[in-house]
C-alpha cells in the first residue's frame, strides 16, 4: 500500500499563478486534511474533510480552496499564489475525525516568487 | 487561548542514553494528546497517544507521561538510536479531530 500520495513534490510559482496540489489515500479512510508547515510554526490546519462530501475550514484557510473529489482524493487549490504561501504542504488522512492518529504524505514544497 | 508548546527547541543525546522531550499545554480542558516524529524530508509519523484518564502509557521503547496538575507531558525514548534523530511534535486534540501541533523539538543523537 502506498498510504498517502501527494503530487507534485516540488513546485515554483510566480505571484498570481494558480495551481492544485493533489492528494490520494488508499487506506479507505473517511477523513482527510491539508496542513502547511513553516519554520518555527509547527503544522497548521488549512482545510479538512470529515467525510466524503464535506469540507470545512481549519486555522488558516484564506487563499485556498479544497475539493473532496471522492473518498480517496482531496485536492488543495491556490487560485492566486502569494509569497506568503511559500511553505511545505502536507496532506493527511485518518479513519475518523476523533482520532489523533493521522497518516501523512511526504509533503509538497511550494515556492512562490 | 489554546496553545501547545515545547520547552526546548533542540536536544542532543549520546547513542544509548535515554531521551526526554517535554511539552506544555495551556488548555486544561484538553483530554487527548499525541506525539509525532518527523524525519528530515518526510511527513510526520504517529508515535503514541494518551488520554487524560491516564498518567502513563508505554509503547515500544517510548513512554509518554502526562501531568495534568501542571499541564505537562513528556516523551521518553529508551536507549536512543541514530534512527531516532528527528523532530518530535506534541499535539492536542481538543475539538473533535482537529489537531493543534506544537512547534517541535529537534532530537540529535551523537554516535
Amino acid at each position: 500500500n502506498a498510504g498517502v500520495t501527494q503530487t507534485p513534490k516540488f513546485q515554483v510559482l510566480k505571484t498570481g499563478q494558480s495551481m492544485t496540489l493533489q492528494c490520494a489515500q488508499d487506506m479507505n479512510h473517511n477523513s482527510m486534511y491539508w496542513y502547511r508547515q513553516d519554520p518555527g510554526m509547527g503544522l497548521r490546519l488549512i482545510y479538512y474533510s470529515a467525510s466524503e462530501g464535506t469540507t470545512d475550514k481549519g486555522e488558516v484557510p484564506n487563499g485556498y480552496n479544497v475539493s473532496r473529489l471522492n473518498k480517496r482524493e482531496f485536492s488543495l487549490r491556490l487560485e492566486s499564489a502569494a509569497p506568503s504561501q511559500t511553505s511545505v504542504y502536507f496532506c493527511a488522512s485518518s479513519s475518523r475525525m476523533n482520532t489523533g492518529e493521522l497518516f501523512f504524505g511526504e509533503g509538497s514544497r511550494l515556492t512562490v516568487l | 487561548g489554546e496553545s501547545v508548546g515545547l520547552h526546548l527547541p533542540t536536544l542532543s543525546v549520546q547513542e544509548g542514553d535515554n531521551s526526554i522531550i517535554n511539552c506544555a499545554y495551556s488548555n486544561s480542558a484538553s483530554d487527548y494528546f499525541i506525539w509525532y516524529k518527523q524525519e528530515s524530508g518526510k511527513g510526520p509519523q504517529f508515535i503514541i497517544d494518551i488520554r487524560s484518564n491516564m498518567d502513563k502509557r508505554q509503547g515500544q521503547r517510548v513512554t509518554v507521561l502526562l501531568n495534568k496538575t501542571v499541564k505537562h507531558l513528556s516523551l521518553q525514548i529508551a536507549a536512543t538510536q541514530p534512527g531516532d534523530s528527528a523532530v518530535y511534535f506534541c499535539a492536542e486534540n481538543p475539538q473533535g479531530g482537529k489537531l493543534i501541533f506544537g512547534q517541535g523539538t529537534e532530537l540529535s543523537v551523537k554516535p
